[in-house]
């Protein structure tokens, strides 16, 4: 089957630094993305990865190592507005078009 | 400014009857999708459209039926077939090309009664 693992629930205080783990067992593998959704909104794009590594795009950092099946989201210098749902998904063997496979998210709330 | 939109945000229906929501995309995206979303669960794909008067099923399709008439435009029917509606739902579109991140909607909220 395919899965897709990642913590539930976060917390962090401002202006700190959290890691957010994702997880993942599919039917190949065509890429990684990372979304952030607020409640009641749309997911936004956050970064891609396809090869192993860190992709560092300002306060947020992506890493793939496909070899584990295991990816990381960090975030720096926290700030409030960054508490939202992180959703992790991961686009495997789906026969040539865009299909992803989503996390259930990791609600991460920043506190003062 | 070329986006997706969602209308309406907030829909209530009552039990048994269907109900379309609307999603158009100004951003000459080939592919559309839709997706469920509920409480604790990833986001699920409904059906999706790689190209005009085309269409898929996805993983949970049973209730639901879609168009691809426009580029533009994909809209969701949600049928009285679909046992439990009630849910966030969001459409999304990519270029087409395997690699392509997708863009999402506002979403619809709907709520039936």
């Amino acid at each position: 089957g395919q899965n897709i693992d990642q913590p539930t629930e976060m917390t962090a205080t401002e202006g700190a630094i959290v890691q957010i783990n994702c997880t993942y067992q599919t039917s190949g593998f065509n890429g990684l993305f990372w979304y952030q959704q607020h409640a009641g909104e749309a997911p936004t794009f956050l970064s891609y990865n396809v090869l192993d590594g860190l992709e560092e795009k300002g306060r947020f950092s992506s890493f793939l190592s496909r070899s584990k099946g295991y990816s990381y989201l960090l975030l720096k210098e926290l700030q409030m507005k960054d508490s939202a749902s992180y959703l992790c998904a991961v686009r495997g063997d789906s026969g040539g078009y865009n299909k992803l496979i989503f996390g259930a998210g990791t609600r991460l709330a920043v506190h003062p | 400014d070329g986006g997706i939109t969602q209308s309406p945000k907030y829909l209530f229906r009552k039990e048994g009857q269907n109900v379309t929501l609307s999603c158009e995309q100004n951003l000459n995206h080939d592919a559309m999708y839709w997706y469920r979303q509920d409480p604790g669960q990833g986001l699920r794909l409904i059906y999706y459209s790689q190209i005009v008067n085309d269409f898929q099923k996805g993983d949970i399709a049973e209730g639901y039926s879609v168009s691809r008439e426009k580029k533009e435009s994909f809209p969701l029917t949600v049928t009285s077939a679909q046992k439990n509606p009630t849910a966030f739902y969001l459409c999304a579109s990519s270029t087409g090309e395997s690699l392509g991140e997708q863009f999402f909607g506002p979403g619809t909220r709907l709520t039936v009664l």
